[in-house]
């Protein structure tokens, strides 16, 4: 059961564009939200991060949107640039429980110069 | 001055044979992992790790054991490799209710 679905699987943006990418969850106990990003051979990096008490987080470029009643949240990098292209991955964690991470299936986004 | 770094970053065994991969963390964190990343990128949870509890993905067969000899280290150790364990390793750490950092990652191929 893929408790964190993640769309879409990979994404050609142009650059100076919006990338946007999609997930939703089924567990209500998971209460916090990061979004990690992944270059070829490199493990992943904590990119941004959000808890259900806000509907939306803003550093520089990406901003998440959260919609708690619909179990929703979303990635917007706005002014999309080559350097951004990498696989993102959303994530969830419950509170306790060893506070382990349960990934989406990852996006490939590519932005073209 | 890697904050959560793994030894070796390849592995390449045989079917059959035991291997461990090293994690070590200079963060002064109280809860490290191990995750499994497979050829489709698909990142999954196998264990949390802190001094006083450790938690097992229910999924994951008991040949794999995380071994802690330390609060700064967490090892992963295999018995018996077999083909479907060939993927990336990767570690991570945690203090309190903040994120996790990850290491640069183990890749392991069973031939």
């Amino acid at each position: 059961q893929q408790q964190v679905k993640q769309s879409p699987q990979s994404l050609i943006v142009q650059k100076g564009g919006i990338s946007i990418i999609n997930c939703a969850y089924e567990n209500t106990a998971f209460d916090y939200f990061p979004w990690y990003q992944q270059f070829p051979g490199k493990g992943p990096a904590l990119l941004i991060a959000i808890r259900p008490d806000v509907s939306e987080k803003k550093e520089g470029r990406f901003t998440i949107s959260f919609n708690k009643s619909a179990k929703q949240f979303s990635l917007h990098i706005m002014d999309s640039q080559p350097g951004d292209s990498a696989t993102y991955f959303c994530a969830a964690t419950p509170a306790g429980a060893g506070n382990m991470l349960t990934f989406g299936g990852g996006t490939r986004l590519m932005v073209k110069p | 001055d890697t904050a959560v770094s793994q030894t070796p970053k390849y592995l390449v065994t045989q079917m059959g044979n035991d291997k461990s991969i090293k994690c070590e963390q200079n963060l002064g964190h109280d809860t490290m992992y191990w995750y499994k990343q497979d050829s489709k990128k698909f990142l999954k949870i196998m264990f949390s790790y802190n001094n006083k509890e450790l938690i097992i993905n229910e999924t994951v067969p008991n040949r794999f054991s995380p071994k802690s000899p330390d609060k700064a280290h967490l090892n992963l150790h295999i018995n018996s490799l077999e083909l479907g364990d060939s993927a990336v390793y990767f570690c991570a750490s945690k203090m309190g209710g903040s994120s996790q950092f990850f290491g640069p990652g183990t890749r392991l191929t069973v031939l």
